[in-house]
């Protein structure tokens, strides 16, 4: 398995600004990913985080709104820009170590928007 | 487009009984199915993963089985603890090589004493 971080884990945030999550994975791994999971919902997929180059993007997200960076096999970064109180949410990481095999999560941001 | 149905009502077995959780699929079947613990404010923790050619998998308490013919998974756990008490989600992966997981929105699980 990995251990993964996330920080922060929790964050009150105003309406219109703009906040990054890190991800932090304690071992090199093939594919990291990045979900949101609103109150009472399951997870829905963001985007694929791509090493060193840009994010694939999910139908319904976009780069402009959730930009991501990868700049090595162990690290990744969401940014929810402009926000507003529809995108309070959990947002979470995960990595893949072997392509076909389990999928692990992080321990989620709790992001709430005033 | 895929949909994946888990029963949204919650489960209340009692302890030491067997708990079995659905997820059921339509349209194509997907290369490989998880299944998730998820604790309140918490991230998903991996249980198990099974494969399309895999009928059946144990670990511990727990097993799956994976039936392409009725596109269904079912979770069990047997002599269960009220320690089990968690949401139970099921995830399915397309694609070999993209990992890429759809969700279904989850069973609650509660186990009383």
């Amino acid at each position: 398995s990995a251990v993964i971080s996330q920080k922060p884990s929790r964050d009150i945030c105003q309406r219109g600004t703009s906040l990054t999550i890190q991800c932090q994975v304690d071992s090199q791994v093939t594919m990291m990913f990045w979900y949101r999971q609103q109150p009472g919902q399951s997870l829905t997929l963001i985007a694929t985080a791509n090493q060193g180059s840009e994010a694939t993007y999910e139908s319904g997200f976009v780069i402009d709104k959730f930009p991501i960076s990868r700049p090595n096999l162990t690290f990744s970064t969401l940014t929810v820009s402009n926000m507003s109180p529809e995108d309070s949410s959990i947002y979470l990481c995960s990595v893949v170590l072997i392509q076909g095999g389990e999928q692990f999560f992080g321990p989620g941001t709790r992001l709430t928007v005033l | 487009s895929q949909k994946i149905e888990q029963n949204s009502e919650a489960l209340n077995i009692q302890e030491g009984k067997t708990a079995t959780l659905t997820c059921n699929y339509t349209n194509y079947s997907p290369a490989y199915l998880q299944w998730y613990r998820q604790d309140p404010g918490r991230g998903p923790v991996f249980l198990l993963l099974i494969r399309e050619n895999e009928k059946e998998k144990r670990k511990e308490r727990l097993k799956v089985t994976f039936d392409t013919t009725l596109k269904q998974s079912l979770f069990h756990i047997t002599a269960s603890q009220p320690a089990d008490s968690a949401t139970y989600l099921c995830a399915l992966a397309y694609d070999n090589a993209g990992n890429m997981l759809t969700f279904g929105g989850g069973t609650r699980l509660m186990v009383k004493p």
